[in-house]
């Protein structure tokens, strides 16, 4: 299995401001996601994270809001830009050997915007 | 029809007794589908993997995967106060360039002492 880091693990940040996410994977991993995770709600996926182009993103989330990189294959970061209070969440990071095999997920970044 | 449902629950069983949790999926093509356990304020962890029908158990734990009713299932045996948590269904979706993981609203589940 993979043991993966996320940091910071919460924040607190105010209106207009970015905060990136960064995620480390203790091994190789062919795929990286970032996923959010509103109060009382399940995950929904934000994109996946794919090595040196860009990340490929889900209805409903576009790159200027939520720009991603991963220079290599065990590090990711998520900006979420110009943030509002709609945007506090938690932010969780997952990697896996492909999206047919097991994800193992980072402990989450919680983040409230005021 | 939501891609993944689940039960919302919340599920009560009292301790030593089994808790069912069931899981229905739309792809018919889908091939992996997934268990994740939540505790409150943690990140999901998972519980089972299942490929293929039939039942699948590890420990307390049994997935049963029907693929031609699209349903997929988990069974708690003796269940504990520490089984208490969010339960969450995972399904790989297949699309024509790529395929991704969906996840289920989860279904809480409560064991009573």
């Amino acid at each position: 299995s993979a043991v993966i880091s996320q940091k910071p693990s919460r924040d607190i940040c105010q209106r207009g401001t970015s905060l990136t996410i960064q995620c480390q994977v203790d091994s190789q991993v062919t795929m990286m996601f970032w996923y959010r995770q509103q109060p009382g709600q399940s995950l929904t996926l934000i994109a996946t994270a794919n090595q040196g182009s860009e990340a490929t993103y889900e209805s409903g989330f576009v790159i200027d809001k939520f720009p991603i990189s991963r220079p290599n294959l065990t590090f990711s970061t998520l900006t979420v830009s110009n943030m509002s209070p709609e945007d506090s969440s938690i932010y969780l990071c997952s990697g896996g050997q492909g999206v047919r095999e097991t994800q193992y997920f980072g402990p989450g970044t919680r983040l409230l915007v005021l | 029809q939501k891609e993944v449902e689940q039960n919302s629950g919340p599920l009560s069983v009292p301790e030593g007794a089994i808790a069912s949790l069931n899981c229905t999926y739309s792809d018919r093509v889908s091939q992996s589908f997934f268990w994740y356990r939540q505790y409150s304020g943690k990140s999901p962890e998972l519980i089972m993997s299942i490929y293929s029908n039939g039942d699948k158990e590890d420990g307390r734990f049994t997935a049963q995967l029907n693929k031609a009713s699209q349903y997929v299932s988990l069974l708690i045996r003796d269940s504990q106060p520490s089984d208490s948590a969010t339960y969450l269904c995972a399904v790989n979706r297949v699309k024509t360039s790529y395929d991704k993981v969906i996840f289920g609203p989860g279904t809480s589940l409560s064991v009573i002492p």
